[in-house]
């Protein structure tokens, strides 16, 4: 059974472009949220995606965009890229309702660095 | 809005001591309180959770929290520290969503432990 996994592992972009990063969820899970770890710092919560919309969103500009596909995989996309969007962008997902308990599952990240 | 505070940015423990590591949070209702760790250049795992019921819950890798809510704490504990346990551990808080189940987290800064042998 794969966990969560995220592509690219990483990547270098330069100021001003877009990036698009990639996550699938763990099987069975139908919610992905997106978290960015800049350097030194705990995750900031960016949004969450469930059939295939946008629920919740965090402190984050517009730049911030993503997408949800029917087979609950997810994108996360960054426009007009800062050097402050450098940091470690985390996917997380979540198994459907119905259970009395629940826990978001980590992929590994994607390291994007912006020059 | 919730919060969560995480005192100790660096703790150097050595191999069989005993840790404590702390977390406060603020939040307005009943919360949910999760510690995760990070190894270097990984994404995070979870150690153990709080939901409801018994505040001192067990976790994973020989790890336990208690839940205080006088003192707004949820504290990760372990009573003999391995070399393998050297990573970085968050404490976070879970939002009230508009549906129960999918809560967005809110992390603390992180505290760096370092296992001395």
């Amino acid at each position: 059974d794969a966990g969560v996994t995220q592509s690219p592992t990483h990547l270098i972009k330069t100021r001003g472009q877009q990036v698009t990063l990639r996550c699938s969820p763990k099987s069975g899970h139908d919610t992905v949220s997106w978290y960015q770890q800049a350097l030194g710092q705990g995750p900031q919560f960016i949004f969450q995606y469930y059939e295939e919309e946008e629920r919740q969103r965090g402190n984050f500009p517009d730049r911030f965009s993503g997408h949800q596909f029917p087979n609950y995989s997810s994108e996360l996309n960054v426009n007009a890229l800062l050097l402050g969007d450098s940091a470690l962008y985390l996917c997380a997902s979540t198994r459907p309702l119905g259970g009395s308990t629940y826990e978001q599952y980590f992929g590994p990240g994607t390291r994007l660095t912006v020059t | 809005a919730q919060s969560v505070t995480q005192p100790d940015i660096h703790i150097t423990v050595s191999e069989g001591a005993s840790l404590e590591l702390r977390c406060n949070y603020s939040y307005g209702a009943t919360p949910y309180l999760f510690w995760y760790v990070q190894s270097p250049g990984q994404g995070l795992q979870l150690l153990l959770k709080y939901f409801s019921g018994d505040t001192l819950v067990q976790g994973i890798k020989g790890f336990e929290a208690e839940f205080k809510r006088s003192q707004s704490s949820f504290n990760l504990r372990k009573p003999s520290v391995h070399w393998s346990d050297a990573a970085e551990y968050f404490c976070a808080v879970g939002s009230r969503p508009m549906d129960t189940g999918r809560r967005a987290l809110t992390f603390g800064s992180g505290t760096r432990l370092q296992v001395q042998p």
